[in-house]
């Protein structure tokens, strides 16, 4: 059984760029959350989707964003990428939200 | 909102000594109880989950946790560590019945075996 996939593995980008992440979860699985991993803050929540809605998000700025597609696939967005959003972003799926999520390698992200 | 608290960043422990790694939560209601590791280049993995009853819960590879309620603690434990038990360990809560709340991290625990 596949895991839960991240794509791409690294991405570099410069101030003010925006970037977008892919996640593909566990065949099965309709809800997909999103985490960001920093030295600092350590594991923070970001937001979860299930069955394409958002249902709920964590303190984040608005600039981060995503959506979730009928295969519940999701993408993440980041928005005029600031020096503060380097970090590890972190895909995690599960059957409805309410069992234990299941997590991805990561996407490194590294603002220049 | 919740928050959770790991005693401590790093501990260094001899093969074969007992662990047992602090965790409190902060929530007041009912909550989801997980202990997740992460090896060196290797993704988060569950290692044991608390959702109701017995409060001692047994994980993978020899752990185990005991949901105290009254000290708002899951503990994780394992009597005789291994050289292959060096990693990041993160306790996380999430309110229970709510599936659309995401993970409360604590910021983890080194743990590193010496042979």
């Amino acid at each position: 059984k596949a895991g839960v996939t991240q794509t791409p593995r690294y991405l570099i980008k410069t101030r003010g760029q925006q970037v977008t992440l892919s996640c593909s979860p566990i065949s099965g699985h309709r809800s997909v959350s999103w985490y960001q991993q920093t030295p600092g803050q350590g594991l923070q929540f970001l937001f979860e989707y299930f069955s394409e809605t958002q249902r709920n998000k964590g303190n984040f700025p608005g600039r981060f964003s995503g959506r979730q597609f009928s295969n519940s696939r999701s993408e993440m967005n980041v928005s005029t990428l600031e020096l503060g959003d380097s970090a590890l972003y972190l895909c995690a799926s599960s059957r409805t939200g309410d069992q234990p999520q299941h997590f991805g390698d990561g996407t490194r992200l590294s603002i220049l | 909102a919740q928050s959770v608290s790991q005693h401590n960043h790093h501990v260094i422990l001899s093969e074969a000594a007992s662990l047992e790694l602090g965790c409190n939560y902060s929530y007041g209601g009912t909550v989801n109880l997980f202990w997740y590791v992460q090896y060196p280049g290797q993704h988060l993995q569950l290692l044991l989950k608390y959702f109701s009853g017995d409060p001692l819960v047994k994980g993978i590879k020899g752990f185990e946790a005991e949901f105290i309620k009254s000290k708002f603690s899951f503990n994780l434990r394992k009597p005789s560590v291994q050289w292959s038990d060096t990693a990041e360990y993160f306790c996380a809560v999430n309110p229970s019945g709510g599936g659309a709340d995401g993970l409360t991290f604590g910021k983890g625990t080194h743990l590193i075996i010496q042979p």
